[in-house]
């Protein structure tokens, strides 16, 4: 077990809908990174959120976005849901310090079905 | 960017060695990974080496890198059935993984037979 806690861990919504995903990272981690994994393909990086500001973000449309609290858990919401983000959205948490990210320990996943 | 390719499928009966390969594009990438997922549930790490070292030991996994060839592999000694899972390479492009992101191959899908 990580110690990274993922919620909920099934979700069923309908193109067009919202949908808000969260994380809490590891005891002692500063750094969340969301991954978006399509069936039978490996995990996409979505962005990644480091004391609570967004350091870096991957090839997803602007309807992705994030948040990052104090406590360093992190909220993924997804606007205008569309049928190809049905997906399994990992995310995963670290400790980075100096521009440097050390080694990311995953969650569980939460598995979104978009109808 | 950095790209990272694996084979899709492996097969060895219970006992024997597994090797999995991955090759990978960006050199800067100084941190490599191997994860496991199991059905239906998230990553879990197995092992990493940093780009200095040419091989890495724990317990029943081994890993070899050959940083000119951009190649790296993991050998399973002893192969069980509880091995069987998909296995992710992934590297941490950037300097000491400073772009902070990993890029992952498609994975290899380990079947072991009894």
């Amino acid at each position: 077990e990580t110690g990274v806690t993922q919620s909920p861990t099934h979700l069923i919504k309908t193109r067009g809908q919202q949908v808000t995903l969260r994380c809490s990272s590891q005891s002692g981690h500063n750094t969340v990174s969301w991954y978006q994994q399509a069936l039978g393909q490996g995990p996409q990086f979505i962005f990644q959120y480091y004391r609570e500001e967004e350091n870096g973000r991957g090839n997803f449309p602007p309807r992705f976005s994030g948040l990052q609290f104090p406590n360093y858990s992190s909220e993924l919401n997804v606007n205008a849901l569309e049928l190809d983000d049905s997906a399994l959205y990992l995310c995963a948490s670290s400790f980075g310090a100096g521009g440097r990210q050390e080694t990311q320990y995953f969650g569980p996943g939460t598995r979104l079905l978009v109808l | 960017g950095e790209d990272v390719e694996q084979s899709l499928f492996l097969s060895v009966r219970e006992g024997d060695s597994s090797v999995i390969n991955c090759t990978y594009t960006d050199s800067s990438s100084t941190y490599l990974y191997w994860y496991k997922q199991e059905p239906g549930a998230g990553l879990q790490l197995l092992t990493y080496i940093f780009s200095n070292m040419d091989m890495k030991q724990d317990q029943r996994l081994t890993v070899l890198l050959n940083k000119k060839d951009k190649h790296l592999s993991l050998r399973i000694a002893d192969t069980q059935t509880g091995d069987s899972a998909i296995y992710f390479c992934a590297a941490a492009p950037g300097l000491g993984g400073s772009q902070g992101n990993l890029i992952f191959g498609k994975g290899t899908k380990l079947s072991v037979k009894p």
